[in-house]
């Protein structure tokens, strides 16, 4: 079945480690994205590609650094610079920038600094 | 910037319609809508875009004013399985990206 699948599901941290989050897509899409989701909060933007080895900020990228080497993958890593990075993390995709198809998410990780 | 979703919660009996909102200072190529449960990936609703195109796949009409930038979700005789946060995503600009409000969190009640 064509899905977009993250890994770990849940994953805890101690403070000061980078931890990288995986995003695996085999719809063949174009763009993926990274979201940000605090409890009770909308969906922010941290990172987003259109295309392979190009990829650009979102609203809240600082502590955040992203790669796209396969049009396939989309890892995410968050980095000790972030200051408050316990949240749920979703990542999605789209065939194009999300002009005019809709975004497929992943089920998300959530992640917790201990 | 982030479009601005409102109410932010709202509340109905099973049967009631409601009204959310979605507004933009930004020029849109599109309005997309998803419902989010707890705990779960978004799922896509519909997608409005400019010139007034639309594509969904649920019980659940929208409407998009291009000159406004603004976009409203109708849902008409609710169920119970409406229950959720509700959010829009905005494309513009040059970019491209997909971005979304803080959401809307309705409760259908028996």
């Amino acid at each position: 079945d064509g899905g977009i699948t993250q890994s770990p599901k849940y994953l805890f941290r101690k403070e000061g480690q980078n931890v990288t989050l995986s995003c695996e897509q085999n719809l063949n899409h174009d763009a993926m994205y990274w979201y940000r989701q605090d409890p009770g909060q909308g969906l922010r933007l941290i990172y987003y590609s259109q295309i392979v080895n190009d990829f650009q900020k979102g609203d809240i990228a600082e502590g955040y650094s992203v790669s796209r080497e396969k049009k396939e993958s989309f890892p995410l890593t968050v980095t000790s610079a972030q200051k408050n990075p316990t949240a749920f993390y979703l990542c999605a995709s789209s065939t194009t920038g999300g002009m005019n198809t809709e975004a497929f998410f992943g089920q998300g990780t959530r992640l917790t600094v201990v | 910037q982030q479009p601005v979703q409102s109410p932010q919660a709202v509340i109905l009996r099973e049967g009631e319609d409601a009204v959310i909102n979605c507004s933009s200072s930004k020029a849109l190529y599109s309005v997309h809508w998803y419902r989010q449960k707890h705990g779960e990936a978004p799922v896509f609703l519909m997608i409005l875009l400019k010139g007034g195109e639309q594509k969904g796949h649920e019980k659940i009409s929208a409407s998009f004013n291009e000159k406004k930038q603004q976009s409203s979700l109708y849902l008409t005789a609710s169920q119970l399985s409406y229950s959720g946060t509700y959010f829009c995503g905005t494309v513009s600009g040059s970019a491209r990206q997909l971005t979304f409000g803080s959401g809307t969190q309705l409760t259908v009640l028996p």
